[in-house]
């Protein structure tokens, strides 16, 4: 079992809706937790991160971690095609500056 | 500033060959690495450095080596390639300075087949 579990999608929603990305992951020393967004033959660049538990919000972008489920999500509202793209979670421990990553979700937002 | 770049963008190679992918950043990093990126399969760490002269193994280090002799280059060689290599290969570089969720900057990417 991976460490860090994340559906590789597609997933598909029409243009305005509210998406929701998810991650699992089984190491509890894990307390920072990031998003990168990567576009089509690009490098990712982080979105967000988050320490610890609890919400981060960031114009559109919300993201959530819930450590005692293990579970961190990025919700996306008044979703734009210009939000298509592969997102990709990473998680790290306290002092550890290696990031575990998931596999990546890719979005497609139809116009 | 340049950030992370790297080249080539594209590269097709025969089994048994060698190779080097070259890897530079401008932002005075501590930190850079290798990842290769495939289907399915997230990001997977080759090798990393916490600065020059210091290199250390990742996930999958096996067929790769690398160097770090100065504080903006990071080249990946690729000692007898393998269909297996075939992947999307990116370097990143963060500063050290900051906690676990200071930015990494990615390059561009290198497409690497191996036929």
């Amino acid at each position: 079992q991976k460490e860090v579990e994340q559906d590789p999608g597609p997933l598909s929603v029409p243009e305005g809706a509210i998406v929701s990305l998810n991650c699992t992951y089984s190491n509890s020393a894990f307390q920072y937790f990031m998003w990168y967004r990567q576009y089509s033959r690009k490098g990712p660049e982080l979105l967000m991160y988050t320490y610890s538990s609890g919400n981060k919000e960031d114009g559109r972008f919300t993201a959530q971690v819930d450590k005692s489920s293990k579970y961190i999500s990025l919700f996306i509202r008044d979703s734009q095609p210009s939000d298509s793209a592969t997102y990709l979670c990473a998680m790290s421990g306290d002092s550890n500056y290696q990031l575990i990553w998931g596999a990546g979700t890719k979005l497609i937002i139809k116009p | 500033n340049a950030g992370v770049t790297q080249t080539p963008k594209f590269q097709v190679l025969k089994t048994g060959q060698s190779m080097t992918l070259q890897c530079a950043q401008d932002m005075n990093h501590e930190y850079m690495s290798w990842y290769r990126q495939d289907p399915g399969m997230g990001l997977r760490l080759i090798h990393y450095s916490v600065g020059a002269g210091i290199t250390d193994q990742g996930e999958v280090p096996n067929g790769y080596n690398v160097s770090r002799s100065t504080t903006e280059d990071f080249p990946l060689r690729l000692l007898s390639a393998a269909p297996s290599q075939t992947s999307v290969y990116f370097c990143a570089s963060r500063s050290l300075g900051g906690p676990p969720s200071y930015e990494q900057y990615f390059g561009p990417g290198t497409r690497l087949t191996v036929t």
